[in-house]
């Protein structure tokens, strides 16, 4: 079992609907960062986040330690969110991240 | 202020060969992270440094796989002998300091061996 587990795997959403990646962990963490990855291939960090909520623009990212869970959370959604998005966790010990698999999101107008 | 500056953007070698890429960080940052991108898989950590030093390299194959952060210019991710297996995309990142910080991503070494 991977220690970062994200779902859905694929996405597709109509333009304007409310959007919801999730990600599982099982392992303690000191931070969880979602990424996002686009079709040319760059990464940008969206999150980084070790309590509670944070919120940019249009996206929502919220996390429960004790269920060790996460959820990204994109409103009235756009084609220009068509993406992969990431779930990484930095573990407590140590510096390096573990990735999950990614959702790809599409978004149709 | 630029951003984390990766070169080259492609890069195709024989089998045999060596491969270079190289890591610029954001001005200021003293650490660098490199991970690996495999077709169709996910990112998976490579190797941590700080300027002149190697943090966690558990990520690295033992073999052929080399990183360094000198004291002055880029860090580089060399590959020697390469093998079709490491066909993938290479990506940087750094961060100020070692704690919790936000990483800021380069946009990729893509690494194609023929």
């Amino acid at each position: 079992k991977n220690e970062v587990e994200q779902s859905p795997q694929n996405l597709t959403a109509q333009e304007g609907e409310f959007i919801t990646i999730n990600c599982s962990y099982s392992v303690g963490i000191s931070a969880l960062h979602w990424l996002q990855q686009h079709p040319g291939g760059g990464i940008v960090s969206l999150f980084m986040l070790s309590s509670g909520k944070k919120k940019h623009g249009r996206l929502i990212a919220t996390i429960n330690i004790q269920e060790k869970h996460s959820s990204l959370h994109i409103t009235a959604s756009h084609p220009r969110d068509s993406a992969v998005y990431i779930c990484a966790v930095r573990q407590a010990a140590g510096n390096k991240l573990t990735f999950g698999g990614g959702t790809r999101v599409l978004v149709k107008p | 202020n630029a951003g984390v500056m990766q070169n080259p953007r492609h890069l195709v070698r024989r089998r045999g060969q060596e491969a270079r890429l190289r890591c610029s960080p954001m001005k200021g940052h003293s650490h660098v992270y490199w991970y690996r991108q495999l077709p169709e898989e996910g990112l998976k950590f490579m190797v941590y440094l700080q300027k002149e030093n190697i943090i966690d390299e558990s990520g690295m194959p033992k073999e052929r796989f080399s990183a360094e952060f000198p004291k002055e210019g880029p860090s580089i991710l060399r590959i020697q002998q390469v093998v079709r297996g490491d066909s993938a995309a290479y990506f940087c990142a750094s961060s100020l300091t070692d704690t919790n910080e936000k990483l800021f991503f380069g946009s990729g070494t893509q690494l194609s061996v023929l």
